[in-house]
């Protein structure tokens, strides 16, 4: 069983702030990193895929930073805004394999 | 860019009936689609991988007669929830992959009353 961890579950950030969040995976057999945002209502959105150890990956304020040795990846939020509260989600694969394992999400709330 | 559209978006049915949700691709072919399917403070989980042409592969745990995956044309993946009962309430949500990743629908709101 593949475990995808988020943590943490939810925060609330002022805005103006930056934040970060982790997720975790199992190292071995390592494909690819998905991060996505979703808002309600709407479809989740792609931020980024992420596929080789030491990746970093930059979307305007959003950027992403990917250990595969370990296991972790980190998404980086600079100067927050309202618009930005949404559940942010994550999702690996591993080689081989289309399959994504999700974790259930980072809740963000952006506090005006 | 890529767009899945997914209907309805919410579904209330009585217990016993069957339900079909459709997910098309709209500017794109999606050969591969995946269905998941989310409950209450749980993640997506898959729940079937569909290929245009050829039976779902359906992940373990999941009733492939319940759960009916068609994926009939490479822009059109309907699933029904066959004599769908409560505890099917959740959350459905389809995927098409759409390389390097992957296009989401909206998702569908099932409640079985």
């Amino acid at each position: 069983i593949l475990n995808v961890e988020q943590s943490p579950q939810s925060l609330h950030v002022q805005e103006g702030d930056s934040t970060n969040f982790t997720c975790s995976f199992p190292s071995s057999n390592f494909y690819a990193l998905h991060w996505y945002r979703w808002e309600t209502a709407k479809s989740p959105e792609a931020l980024f895929v992420m596929t080789l150890n030491g990746d970093e990956k930059k979307k305007g304020r959003i950027s992403a930073t990917l250990n595969t040795k370990e296991g972790y990846s980190y998404l980086y939020i600079k100067g927050s805004q309202p618009e930005d509260s949404a559940t942010y989600l994550c999702a690996f694969s591993n080689f081989g394999n289309e399959k994504l394992t999700f974790g259930t999400g980072t809740r963000l709330t952006i506090i005006p | 860019g890529a767009v899945v559209s997914q209907h309805p978006s919410r579904v209330i049915c009585k217990s016993g009936t069957s339900v079909k949700i459709e997910c098309r691709s709209l500017d794109f072919q999606a050969t591969t689609m995946f269905w998941y399917r989310q409950f209450p403070k749980q993640s997506l989980m898959l729940m079937a991988t569909s290929n245009e042409g050829s039976k779902a592969t359906y992940e373990q745990g999941v009733e492939k007669d319940k759960f009916l995956i068609n994926h009939a044309s490479l822009t059109l993946s309907t699933l029904t929830v066959t004599s769908a009962h409560p505890e099917d309430s959740s959350f459905y949500i389809c995927s098409a992959r759409d390389y390097p990743g992957y296009t989401f629908g909206s998702g569908t709101r099932l409640t079985v009353v």
